[in-house]
């Protein structure tokens, strides 16, 4: 069965410094990954995702994450953290089946003036 | 567009009744999910329809959980004799089709809260 690990329950950064938010996977067939945002009282939305493209991938307010296969890790990275960055961040793989989600445990980001 | 919507917002119940839970997803998406997710954790699968059918209902705990789609549309999540430990907000989502690698699409959720 797929699994998924966020090393940090909670990171806090100062505005203006980089993010990086752990993720590591298990699973036993080349997945795809996703991280997806949640800020408080919102919908899940959509950062980023692998799909056995490019190992390095860019998606959506200056967020980027690497697949690294030889590692099973998927880390978000941000150059610059804005107030607005702060929210909680999950990482997700598909299951065997390429369609359910098998969601972390989430980690919080807060971002200090 | 439309995104997904999910009515109520909120249900308060008290525990032994039964409530039903709504999701519209975006139209022309086949494959709709329904996931739960607990205070502090992630969102844990419920189950997968792809049209009208259930293609998995693995993630549903117990046969106090139901949830069905008759024309392939709106989805409803039904809980019979409510418990306490049903508390948590129930999220639905839709996506283009099943395939691997598809985005799903997340709405608000219903936060059911059993007294």
């Amino acid at each position: 069965a797929q699994s998924v690990t966020q090393l940090d329950s909670h990171v806090s950064v100062s505005e203006g410094t980089p993010v990086l938010l752990r993720c590591n996977y298990s699973s036993s067939y080349s997945p795809s990954l996703f991280w997806y945002v949640q800020h408080p009282n919102k919908g899940l939305q959509l950062l980023l995702k692998y799909t056995s493209a490019a190992t390095l991938v860019k998606g959506i307010n200056g967020f980027e994450a690497e697949f690294k296969k030889s590692e099973t890790s998927f880390h978000l990275t941000k150059p610059s953290a804005h107030m607005s960055d702060a929210a909680e961040y999950f990482c997700v793989v598909t299951d065997n089946y390429g369609q359910n989600f098998v969601f972390g445990p989430g980690t919080r980001l807060s971002v200090l003036p | 567009g439309a995104g997904v919507s999910q009515t109520p917002s909120n249900k308060v119940t008290e525990k032994g009744k039964y409530v039903e839970l709504r999701c519209d997803p975006i139209s022309g998406h086949t494959a709709l999910y329904w996931y739960r997710q607990s205070l502090g954790q992630g969102p844990e699968f419920l189950i997968y329809f792809q049209g009208t059918g259930a293609a998995d209902d693995s993630g549903l705990p117990n046969d106090r959980f139901f949830a069905v789609r008759p024309e392939g549309s709106v989805s409803t999540l039904k809980i019979q004799r409510t418990e306490r430990g049903d508390s948590a907000v129930y999220l639905c989502a839709s996506s283009p089709s099943g395939t691997e690698g598809n985005e799903q699409f997340f709405g608000p959720g219903t936060r059911l809260t059993v007294l």
